[in-house]
């Protein structure tokens, strides 16, 4: 079946510290990836998402590329801020039956100033 | 402003209620879900639906109902049946339900089983 597996938190970091989450997944064909960020008592909020191999999504100075070769979509930004602290989700999206999303555990972030 | 919506935002039930929780969108998507988050896990798949009058099963439909009468409409029932339906329950919606599409989720309704 399908799986996620994310690096466990939390992960305490220093104001510009550089920060990498890892992300690995299980899923026959080729799915879509995303990651997702929350805030304490909030829903989910996209944060970047890739569709096809190679491809590198990018928002508010975080990235990840999608590695089919490594089966991997690793989180990283340059410079963490305290406003970044929150728990970060990795998911996939099948290209086959159902299209429902497929989460990881979830990573907490936790900046210090 | 276009989003989704959930009320309550708390919802508290005795043992042996059923409890409907709500979820309204007005993007004019027409697939929405409902996911459960247990503290310090990932999101699971309760139903999820591509067309109105229409829904399918997740992991985890055991003690749960929902309806599709609407397109902006997804509510979601919690039955006596579920045995430990404590949890942050997260609705969402994307515009056509494809793998590539972005969901979008709402603010989450808590509910606490008394």
């Amino acid at each position: 079946g399908n799986s996620v597996t994310q690096m466990e938190g939390p992960v305490t970091l220093s104001e510009e510290a550089f920060l990498t989450i890892n992300c690995t997944y299980t899923a026959t064909g080729y799915p879509s990836l995303f990651w997702y960020v929350q805030y304490p008592g909030e829903g989910l909020q996209l944060l970047l998402k890739a569709t096809k191999a190679d491809d590198k999504g990018s928002n508010k100075g975080f990235e990840a590329t999608y590695r089919k070769e490594t089966t991997s979509f690793h989180l990283e930004k340059g410079s963490v801020q305290v406003s970044d602290s929150a728990v970060y989700f990795c998911a996939l999206s099948r290209n086959t039956g159902r299209r429902a999303l497929t989460f990881g555990s979830g990573t907490r972030l936790q900046v210090q100033p | 402003d276009g989003g989704i919506t959930q009320s309550p935002k708390y919802l508290f039930r005795k043992e042996g209620q059923n409890v409907t929780l709500s979820c309204e969108q007005n993007l004019n998507h027409d697939a929405m879900y409902w996911y459960r988050q247990d503290p310090g896990q990932g999101l699971r798949l309760i139903y999820y639906s591509q067309i109105v009058n229409d829904f399918q099963k997740g992991d985890i439909a055991e003690g749960y109902s929902v309806s599709r009468e609407k397109k902006e409409s997804f509510p979601l029932t919690v039955t006596s049946a579920q045995k430990n339906p404590t949890a942050f329950y997260l609705c969402a919606s994307s515009m056509k339900g494809s793998f590539t599409d972005t969901q979008y989720f709402g603010p989450g309704t808590r509910l606490t089983v008394l």
